[in-house]
């Protein structure tokens, strides 16, 4: 069975500082992962897919590393805003998607 | 874009009730997916679906049972809800097709209270 481990569980950041988000897998036979984010009390938004070929993804501000050989993989957010406080959550992805608790963040003003 | 839908935002039932929990694709997605979340305990996978009328158990499947006869609707049943059963219900859908990467695309949620 797939775990799924993010750390750290939450974090508060001043405007502007870039931030770093950590999940590791157990079982490194995947498909692809997915980066999601949530809001309080919403459904969850595909932020950004990596394939199990691919080392990683960027979109925007965001960039997603992949190592699949190790079982993990990192979620960078450049220059972060308030409007990034959010819970994101890393799920890999063997035909099933396997869920870590998520890391808060909270960007302050 | 893809779209997701769910039947109902918020809903309250009573312990014992039949509750049907909808959700609706149109993006002509083979695979689609029943999810719980509950705090502390993150997202689980109840049941999914990868065709029309097909269903597979997922981790927590007791208590509950789904129905597909199209293939953009998938049903979460919950044939008679208990208390324990409150939670925030999510459903998502995805391709086989290889090139769309297998990418889940989830709806809005529901959140059940059972009374």
């Amino acid at each position: 069975k797939q775990e799924v481990t993010q750390i750290p569980a939450a974090l508060s950041v001043p405007e502007g500082e870039n931030l770093v988000l950590n999940c590791s897998f157990t079982d490194s036979a995947i498909y692809n992962l997915q980066w999601f984010r949530q809001d309080p009390g919403k459904g969850l938004t595909s932020l950004l897919l990596i394939q199990s070929s691919q080392r990683e993804q960027t979109s925007g501000r965001l960039n997603a590393s992949l190592d699949k050989s190790s079982g993990r993989s990192t979620l960078y957010i450049a220059a972060s805003q308030p409007g990034d406080s959010a819970t994101y959550l890393c799920a890999p992805n063997d035909y099933k998607l396997s869920f870590g608790a998520g890391t808060t963040v909270t960007v302050r003003a | 874009d893809v779209k997701v839908t769910q039947s109902s935002r918020y809903l309250v039932k009573r312990t014992g009730e039949k509750v049907f929990l909808e959700c609706v694709q149109d993006m002509d997605h083979e695979n689609m997916f029943w999810y719980r979340q509950d705090p502390g305990l993150g997202l689980r996978l109840i049941y999914f679906s990868y065709d029309v009328k097909m269903k597979e158990k997922g981790d927590i499947p007791e208590g509950y049972s789904v129905s597909r006869e199209k293939k953009e609707r998938f049903s979460l049943i919950l044939e008679s809800a208990s208390t324990n059963q409150t939670s925030m219900y999510l459903c998502a859908s995805s391709s086989l097709v290889l090139q769309a990467g297998h990418e889940q695309f989830f709806g809005p949620g529901t959140r059940l209270t059972v009374l």
